[in-house]
């Protein structure tokens, strides 16, 4: 299986702060790589696809970047509505893998 | 609008079985993959298997293999995902999304169902 290794694990910021997140993948996946917000008691919500591309309806303060093994997400001017937990999965190889999460605090 | 809409909460015996349905609205559902994911409680998600819907192919994680089974009903436009072997560390949250082949593309995982809560308990 491919392990996806998320960091940091929490973070806490001020309303308007920029937030990035790492994830690395354990191999190459050819940017088959998502990006989900998940709120407690909801379904995961895709924000990111294919490693860069932003989901229809997702804010534009949501954006990310991709190498070969290496994808952050960035939130721009944090807002108290992404407070909510960050995950990233590859969907390149079998069985397709999820990252441990990001827990996102705002002050 | 697109939904998936899965069925309600369901309270097993270890060793026992669960068949999950999820049902399609609002897109052609032999064109989409259904995709079959888990959260225990505090963990993040965990993929179970994937079929689509027009031959009924299915593949599914090393771990589950053996134990699940996806299958669907194109009468009715949804999907079933079967967990036989139930143990207490099966008590999760189970969910479907809607895929795509990556090479597409397109978003993958874009939409979910709500979840169905499966506790497994003696």
């Amino acid at each position: 299986d491919i392990q996806m290794i998320q960091s940091p694990s929490s973070l806490s910021a001020n309303v308007g702060d920029r937030v990035t997140i790492t994830c690395q993948a354990g191999q190459a996946i050819n940017s088959y790589l998502n990006w989900y917000q998940q709120k407690s008691g909801k379904a995961p919500r895709l924000l990111i696809y294919a490693a860069v591309h932003l989901q229809a309806g997702v804010p534009s303060r949501f954006s990310a970047t991709a190498s070969e093994t290496h994808f952050t997400l960035t939130i721009n001017n944090i807002q108290p509505e992404d407070a909510a937990i960050y995950y990233c999965q590859q969907y390149d190889y079998v069985p397709f893998t999820f990252g441990p999460g990001t827990k996102v605090e705002l002050k | 609008q697109v939904q998936l809409v899965q069925s309600g909460a369901e309270v097993k015996m270890p060793g026992a079985s669960v068949k999950l349905p999820c049902q399609a609205f609002g897109y052609s559902f032999t064109n989409f993959y259904m995709h079959w994911v888990r959260q225990a409680p505090g963990q993040g998600p965990e993929w179970l298997g994937i079929i689509t819907p027009d031959d009924g192919s299915t593949s599914y994680s090393p771990k589950f293999q053996g134990r699940v089974l996806i299958t669907r009903d194109r009468a009715t436009n949804t999907v079933y995902m079967e967990l036989d072997g139930l143990k207490s560390d099966d008590t999760a949250v189970y969910y479907c999304a809607r895929g795509v082949p990556e090479y597409t593309g397109w978003p993958n995982f874009d939409y979910w169902g709500q979840g169905a809560q499966v506790t497994v308990s003696s």
